[in-house]
């Protein structure tokens, strides 16, 4: 699975627009890129997945570049509830290791009232 | 539809000793991964079953093995315990499919004494 790099951590005010950045610059064309998150001493919590379009569900959108080397999470207006670690992951789409989660360090967020 | 479950919440054990941790997958799901993840660490991939078969393996030494039952739930047995195996375990299910999301326990916190 391609590396991903992500700033170790941000903050947000609540109520704004939490845009959080992941590099991917090696992904490769069958790879998606996944988003969790991890609110402490929980297990991670799956957020969003995309190839190359974007996407957007009930918890934030993905913007994935043409060049599919980034993308940014969008959490549309946070609140205290999203402070958390959030991991971006590359992640095979079929073959040998296509199942497993490759976790980095994730960037901490911390929204701040 | 209940969500994924573990037991023991916490865990005590000496150098040396024997543990096995236990997972119980959401319902439909007939994949589990266990993962471990360290202080300040994002979880690190163990191993995943697929219908009571091992289908991946990371780059955990044999001492970590597994095991799956026919109603999908999950053993995680860790021999010879060492200091460093101190961690939380975590693990997760799925339905199988390479690109479906994987649901999260909140995981077993195992401290190595």
């Amino acid at each position: 699975d391609a590396k991903t790099t992500q700033p170790p951590s941000m903050d947000c005010a609540e109520g704004r627009a939490a845009n959080l950045p992941c590099n991917h610059s090696t992904i490769s064309g069958n790879e998606y890129v996944y988003w969790y998150r991890q609110i402490h001493s929980q297990g991670p919590q799956y957020i969003i997945h995309g190839l190359k379009n974007n996407e957007t569900n009930e918890m934030a959108s993905l913007i994935i570049t043409e060049d599919r080397k980034s993308s940014t999470l969008i959490l549309p207006h946070a609140t205290l509830r999203d402070t958390a670690v959030y991991y971006c992951i590359a992640r095979r789409d079929s073959g040998a290791g296509s199942y497993q989660l490759t976790f980095g360090k994730g960037t901490k967020l911390s929204v701040i009232p | 539809e209940t969500g994924v479950t573990q037991s023991p919440t916490h865990l005590i054990k000496t150098r040396g000793q024997q543990v096995t941790l236990r997972c119980s997958s959401q319902s439909g799901h007939n994949t589990v991964s266990w993962y471990q993840q360290a202080l300040g660490q994002g979880p690190q991939f163990i191993f995943q079953y697929y219908r009571e078969e091992e289908n991946g393996r990371g780059n955990f030494p044999p001492r970590f093995s597994g095991l799956q039952f026919p109603n999908y739930s999950s053993e995680l047995n860790v021999n010879a315990l060492e200091l460093d195996d101190s961690a939380l375990y975590l693990c997760a299910s799925s339905s199988g499919a390479p690109l479906y999301e994987q649901y999260f326990g909140p995981g077993t916190r195992l401290t190595v004494t």
